[in-house]
């Protein structure tokens, strides 16, 4: 079955410090990965996405993402971490099944920033 | 275009009352999809629409559940009957292809 692990349920940051947040998937194909990102009480923003070609991918904000085949992972990453990047991001794999084109999420990782 | 819009943005309810809410997705998205957030936790797929048609229903969606999408613009889900495990953030997405979904700012539901 599809699944997405986000090992980590928070992370706390200074300002300025770099960041990684974690992702692990299980999917039998080539994957369809993003990241989201989620301010309290809103919806979610998509940061980037990875569908094929280059395996580290650039999105908004000044995020980055790798997808690692061999380790079944797409980690984000961000250099400089910005007093406004805390919130809750989540990791999604598309899936095809039944003709239906669907995300699976994980559970999120909430990101605090120290100022 | 202004994006996904979700109507209401909360609601509050009495356990038993029925609750519908409204989504109006990107004028020219065809797929529409309804995903339900609990605390702590990522979405979970509901539904799916292709144009009206809807496409596929997750177990997760009980009988108390119903969604349309009529003529394939705006989309609406109904619970009846609701339950306090119901509370939840009720979220619209809508998409063209496979690119990336975009978001509503979702509709808060609170049983009590």
């Amino acid at each position: 079955a599809q699944s997405v692990t986000q090992p980590d349920i928070h992370i706390t940051v200074s300002e300025g410090a770099s960041l990684e947040l974690r992702c692990n998937y299980s999917y039998g194909a080539t994957p369809y990965l993003f990241w989201y990102v989620q301010s309290p009480g809103q919806g979610l923003q998509l940061l980037l996405k990875y569908f094929s070609g280059d395996t580290l991918v650039q999105g908004i904000k000044g995020f980055e993402a790798e997808f690692k085949r061999s380790q079944s992972s797409f980690n984000l990453r961000k250099p400089s971490v910005h007093w406004s990047d805390a919130a809750e991001y989540f990791c999604a794999v598309g899936t095809a099944t039944s003709g239906t084109y669907k995300y699976i999420f994980g559970t999120g990782t909430r990101l605090k920033v120290l100022a | 275009d202004t994006g996904v819009s979700q109507d209401p943005r909360h609601k509050i309810t009495k356990r038993g009352q029925n609750v519908t809410f409204r989504c109006d997705p990107i004028s020219e998205h065809n797929r529409l999809y309804w995903y339900r957030q609990t605390l702590g936790q990522g979405p979970e797929f509901l539904t799916y629409f292709q144009n009206e048609a809807q496409l596929e229903k997750s177990r997760l969606l009980s009988d108390r559940f119903s969604a349309e999408r009529p003529k394939g613009s705006f989309s609406t889900l109904e619970i009846q009957r609701t339950e306090q495990g119901d509370s939840a953030m009720y979220l619209c997405a809508s998409s063209s292809d496979e690119s990336g979904y975009t978001f509503g700012s979702g509709t808060r539901l609170t049983v009590v």
